[in-house]
């Protein structure tokens, strides 16, 4: 069963906005995730938010973390075209293995129109 | 270059026919998965690795089959026994405690 729901399932701005996505998960984690995936390719790892931290940056992106909602936001600042993609969010379950298997969500399509 | 090599990109199976995914990892990675992907879907595991010689089934297991003989590799059989297997498959790797890493994905069509 999928463990990260993302929402919304699709979104639609124009270059220069910025752009929330948001996921929710239902156990512990480890840490979650975030991927970013362009249509018919491979995911991209964006970016890593352990479970005891609230918030992290990585140029445009920042995402947030709120363990007692057990859930999760990226904020994608000044979107581009190019930013056009399916952002999906990945839990790590906690308790597990380094190597534990990760959770992914249904994902969000974000369409950003020049 | 490092990274994980999936091949064919694309690939048709004919009812009742075996196929095998090829994935292979020079990442020095000990941990390998396997994940399906349908149209405007999300990712659903259907096996992982750990180390050599071992995997383990995940959500979706009925009708794949795996092997992990080396390190590097990890193909995937798609059996007969797998009723609706048009997909797109994705491998992935992963150090210890640490991100996954994605090959390009094989689209699966059965004709």
């Amino acid at each position: 069963s999928q463990q990260g729901e993302e929402d919304p399932q699709a979104l639609s701005i124009q270059e220069g906005e910025n752009a929330t996505m948001n996921c929710s998960y239902k156990t512990s984690i480890n840490n979650l995730q975030w991927y970013r995936q362009n249509s018919g390719r491979g995911l991209v790892h964006l970016i890593l938010i352990r479970s005891n931290e609230r918030e992290k940056h990585s140029g445009r992106l920042r995402v947030t973390l709120d363990t007692s909602k057990k859930s999760s936001s990226l904020l994608i600042t000044a979107s581009r075209a190019a930013d056009t993609a399916s952002y999906f969010c990945a839990t790590a379950n906690a308790g597990g293995t380094s190597y534990g298997k990760l959770t992914f969500g249904q994902g969000t399509i974000l369409t950003v129109h020049p | 270059d490092g990274g994980i090599t999936q091949s064919p990109k694309y690939l048709f199976r004919k009812e009742g026919q075996n196929v095998t995914l090829s994935c292979e990892q020079n990442l020095n990675h000990d941990a390998m998965y396997w994940y399906r992907q349908d149209p405007g879907q999300g990712l659903r595991l259907i096996y992982y690795s750990q180390i050599v010689n071992d995997f383990q089934k995940g959500d979706i297991a009925e009708g794949y089959s795996v092997s992990r003989e080396k390190k590097e590799s990890f193909p995937l059989t798609v059996t007969s026994a797998q009723k609706n297997p048009t997909a797109f498959y994705l491998c992935a790797s992963r150090p210890p405690g640490n991100t996954i890493y994605f090959g390009e994905g094989s689209w699966l069509t059965v004709v």
